[in-house]
């Protein structure tokens, strides 16, 4: 089945700077998602990116997506303590199911 | 509101034992997903339903059973336990499938010994 790939595996910042991770998938999407997953927590939806958008903002998150080179990357500014946590693309093929990728680690260092 | 709420949370089962896994929402949500997730291999879809008295299989449903009698609840069963079935489940809703975001639950961590 189809899934989003993110890269780097982990990221490791210092608080302040700039945060950014990378996904690629294989076939055509109708949206793109990010989620956050906090250590022994479920995940939390972030934003999501229609197929026919090629950029969205949502607070200190940026997100791109780029149909053509079927990738899309997210952007944290600022990042805070609080941002450590995983971090995972999921690709809509279709209307029911997302498929999940295996996420970036971010550690954000005081 | 609770959003998603799993139960049990954490679980020790024997090879061979039964038992099932309880998610409950209170959104009036359509859709729900039942998802394992192991290290390194993001979450991988058991199996998922589009409504009430409805259900399909995902990408691992072998050795899963699931039922939705009630639009609010979507039940995980493992009718055998075995240890590769060891992971952490996540229960999902999402008002209209994918073009929305997802609610997750907390997660069950299971364990087969």
């Amino acid at each position: 089945s189809q899934q989003g790939e993110e890269d780097p595996q982990a990221l490791s910042i210092q608080e302040g700077e700039n945060a950014t991770m990378n996904c690629s998938y294989k076939t055509s999407i109708n949206n793109l998602q990010w989620y956050r997953q906090n250590s022994g927590r479920g995940l939390v939806h972030l934003i999501l990116i229609r197929s026919n958008e090629r950029e969205k903002h949502s607070g200190r998150l940026r997100v791109t997506l780029d149909t053509s080179k079927k990738s899309s990357s997210l952007l944290i500014t600022a990042s805070r303590a609080a941002d450590t946590a995983s971090y995972f693309c999921a690709t809509a093929a279709g209307d029911y199911k997302l498929s999940f990728g295996a996420g970036t680690t971010v550690t954000v260092r005081a | 509101n609770a959003g998603v709420t799993q139960t049990p949370k954490f679980r020790v089962l024997k090879t061979g034992q039964s038992m099932t896994l309880l998610c409950a929402q209170d959104m009036n949500h359509e859709y729900m997903y039942w998802y394992r997730q192991d290290p390194g291999m993001g979450l991988r879809l058991i199996h998922y339903s589009v409504g009430e008295g409805t259900t399909a299989k995902g990408e691992v449903p072998d050795g899963y059973n699931v039922s939705r009698l009630k639009k609010q609840n979507f039940l995980l069963g493992l009718e055998s336990a075995a240890p590769s079935q060891t992971s952490v489940y996540f229960c999902a809703s999402s008002p209209a499938g994918t073009i929305h975001g997802y609610t997750f639950g907390s997660g069950t961590r299971l364990t087969v010994v």
